[in-house]
């Protein structure tokens, strides 16, 4: 059975720095990856996608990597805004588990101005 | 990316009743899903929800309990019947297009008293 975990569970930094989520997974054969935003009370928003062959992705200030071997994926966040406040979420799509995600319990990201 | 309206988008209900949750896309997608989200919790999977037939349901979720429909490719709903405490929740449906990347509804926050 797949199990996602995300370090760390909360995270607060000052304005502008730069900064690191991660996400391990315990089965290495995905379809894919997806690192996902929510803010308090609502829904899920799409940050970026990774396909299992690839290494990395990028939108804006924000670069996902993914190193199936090892089971891990990091969400590296530039130049942090108080806007970027959120939880962070990462979801495991398993080859053989067609149309379903594995979640992570999320890293809730604090900047402060 | 698809669009995902969901209604009602929160509610506060009597314990012992029912409440159905409406998800509409602005597009035809193959698979849909609905998720529950506990307080302070990651997700979980409760269904599949399959055109034309019957739901699928995850270990531990039960149709009597959430019934589900799919009329068409468009539209799904989600009951959450007889409710309890143990019910307040954020439920929320998702899609997939593409990759398959997954998109989600702003989510139906629910609190039964």
């Amino acid at each position: 059975k797949q199990e996602v975990t995300q370090i760390p569970a909360a995270l607060s930094v000052p304005e502008g720095e730069n900064l690191v989520l991660n996400c391990s997974f315990t089965d290495s054969a995905i379809y894919n990856l997806q690192w996902f935003r929510q803010d308090p009370g609502k829904g899920l928003t799409s940050l970026l996608l990774i396909q299992s062959s690839q290494r990395e992705q990028t939108s804006g200030r924000l670069n996902a990597s993914l190193d199936k071997s090892s089971g891990r994926s990091t969400l590296y966040i530039a130049a942090s805004q108080p806007g970027d406040s959120a939880t962070y979420l990462c979801a495991v799509r398993h080859h053989t588990n067609a149309g379903k995600s594995t979640f992570g319990d999320g890293t809730t990201l604090t900047v402060k101005p | 990316s698809a669009v995902i309206s969901q209604k009602p988008s929160r509610d506060i209900c009597q314990r012992g009743t029912s409440l159905t949750i409406q998800c509409q896309v602005d597009s035809q997608v193959t698979m849909m899903f609905w998720y529950r989200q506990q307080p302070g919790q990651s997700l979980t999977l409760i269904a599949t929800a399959n055109q034309g037939s019957e739901a699928t349901y995850e270990s531990g979720f039960v149709i009597d309990k959430f019934p589900i429909s799919r009329p068409n490719l468009t539209f799904s709903t989600l009951t959450v019947s007889n409710m309890s405490p143990e019910d307040s929740s954020i439920y929320l449906c998702s899609v997939e297009q593409g990759a398959p990347e997954a998109f989600f509804g702003q989510g139906t926050r629910l609190t039964v008293v």
